[in-house]
């Protein structure tokens, strides 16, 4: 079955660059998401990137997919204390809108 | 961007009673419409899907009599938890794929305590 993971938390300093990394096991993903949700809050899309693409570049954030590693990373330059938050993984299969979730990573931005 | 709304945000109600919990799509339609719940400190895990006029696709091990889905309209589902219970406490969040697109938008949540 399809499984997303991830790494559980992350700490980084303000200013500097955060990197999270997720892994997919689903070779027939077509999209792959990044979501951020703030305590108490839903969840709001960061980017999605399309499987047949390696890099996707959206303002302080930088996607990059290795599909033959099955390997996704978000990166955030210049990382503000109002980037902390937990950051989900997900990835739509071929068929159906239906996404499927990693743990989440905790970011903790140190000022 | 698209807006995906729920009400209420957040209900406490007391074991044995049924909550209804609406989503609706503000300035889009969606023929399907996703359930999710999240407990403190974990992921999302998918319920069911809501389709619009027709019968709701549930996950396995998702009681389909304990969670009643009904998907009238092209802009709103809702979902009863009947007889709710102490365990059904949880974080339910749904969301929504606009036709065309390549994404699904999240409501902002209705955290549900029972007690």
């Amino acid at each position: 079955g399809e499984d997303v993971e991830q790494s559980l938390f992350l700490s980084v300093r303000e200013g500097d660059s955060s990197v999270i990394n997720c892994t997919y096991t689903d070779s027939s993903s077509t999209y792959l998401y990044w979501y951020k949700q703030e305590p108490g809050a839903g969840l709001q899309l960061l980017t999605y990137i399309f499987s047949n693409m390696d890099m996707k570049q959206d303002q302080r954030l930088t996607v990059l997919l290795n599909k033959k590693d099955k390997h996704l990373s978000l990166r955030i330059a210049d990382t503000q204390t109002g980037d902390s938050a937990i950051y989900f993984c997900a990835e739509r299969g071929r068929y159906g809108n239906k996404l499927v979730f990693g743990a989440g990573t905790i970011l903790r931005v140190k000022s | 961007g698209a807006v995906v709304s729920q009400h209420p945000s957040w209900v406490i109600c007391k074991s044995g009673t049924s909550v209804k919990i609406e989503c609706r799509s503000l300035d889009f339609q969606a023929t399907t419409m996703f359930w999710y719940r999240q407990f403190p400190k974990q992921s999302l895990m998918l319920m069911a899907t809501s389709n619009e006029g027709s019968k709701a696709t549930y996950e396995q091990g998702v009681e389909k009599d304990k969670f009643l889905i009904n998907h009238a309209s092209l802009t709103l589902s809702t979902l009863t938890v009947t007889s709710a219970h102490p365990e059904d406490s949880s974080f339910y969040i749904c969301s929504a794929p606009r036709t065309g697109d390549d994404t699904q938008y999240f409501g902002p949540g209705t955290r549900l305590t029972v007690l």
